[in-house]
């Protein structure tokens, strides 16, 4: 069955340092691949997405890259501040209307 | 800021009621979603829609209903509230066309708790 892999401990970093969050996943190929970030009591909120024929796509501080052959996704966030702190969503999507989530790894900046 | 809303934001209620969550987007889009979600677990797709009258079962099975008579709502209904329906609701929607890469705009979300 298709699974989705994103760290389950919570990422600790340092306030101006780059965060890597990690997606990977198995039994499918998506043929796109959606973030999103998710703050505690709220609903997720769209970051970006990222197609399969794309290796790498950019919005502010914001970087994902996609390797189909891996099987994987990498979400980084440079120059971090406190307030990225978040819990981060991959949805690797096959083509059709639905999403299917990972659990999401939990972002901390610390000052 | 997501035009989309859910009522009530928290709600309480007795074992047997029969509740109603709602779930309205004024962005005039085709399909929606409702997921559930417990505390720093995943998002589980209940159920979705991709028009007005289309309703199809998610990916966890759930014994709530729901339904789509108008464009912009999509209420969910439990016809007898049990503990084990203590969760998140979150209602999502995403405009029509491109296929899988259409970005999904969510709701705050309605937390239940069944006594």
């Amino acid at each position: 069955s298709q699974k989705i892999e994103q760290n389950s401990e919570a990422l600790n970093i340092q306030e101006g340092k780059t965060a890597t969050l990690t997606c990977n996943y198995t039994n499918y190929s998506p043929a796109y691949l959606q973030w999103y970030r998710q703050d505690p009591g709220r609903g997720p909120v769209f970051l970006l997405l990222i197609r399969e024929n794309e290796k790498e796509k950019r919005k502010e501080r914001l970087k994902v890259t996609f390797d189909t052959t891996l099987k994987q996704s990498l979400f980084h966030i440079t120059a971090s501040q406190p307030a990225d702190s978040a819990t981060y969503l991959c949805a690797p999507t096959g083509g059709g209307n639905k999403l299917t989530f990972g659990t999401g790894t939990q972002l901390k900046v610390e000052l | 800021e997501a035009d989309i809303y859910q009522t009530p934001r928290y709600l309480v209620i007795g074992t047997g009621k029969k509740i109603t969550l709602e779930c309205s987007q004024t962005m005039g889009h085709d399909k929606m979603y409702w997921y559930q979600q417990d505390p720093g677990m995943e998002l589980h797709l209940i159920h979705y829609s991709y028009g007005v009258n289309s309703t199809e079962k998610g990916d966890l099975s759930s014994e709530s209903t729901v339904s789509r008579i108008r464009t912009e709502h999509f209420p969910l209904t439990l016809e007898s509230a049990r503990p084990s329906h203590t969760s998140q609701y979150l209602c999502a929607s995403s405009p029509r066309g491109g296929q899988g890469g259409n970005e999904q705009f969510f709701g705050p979300g309605t937390r239940l708790t069944v006594l």
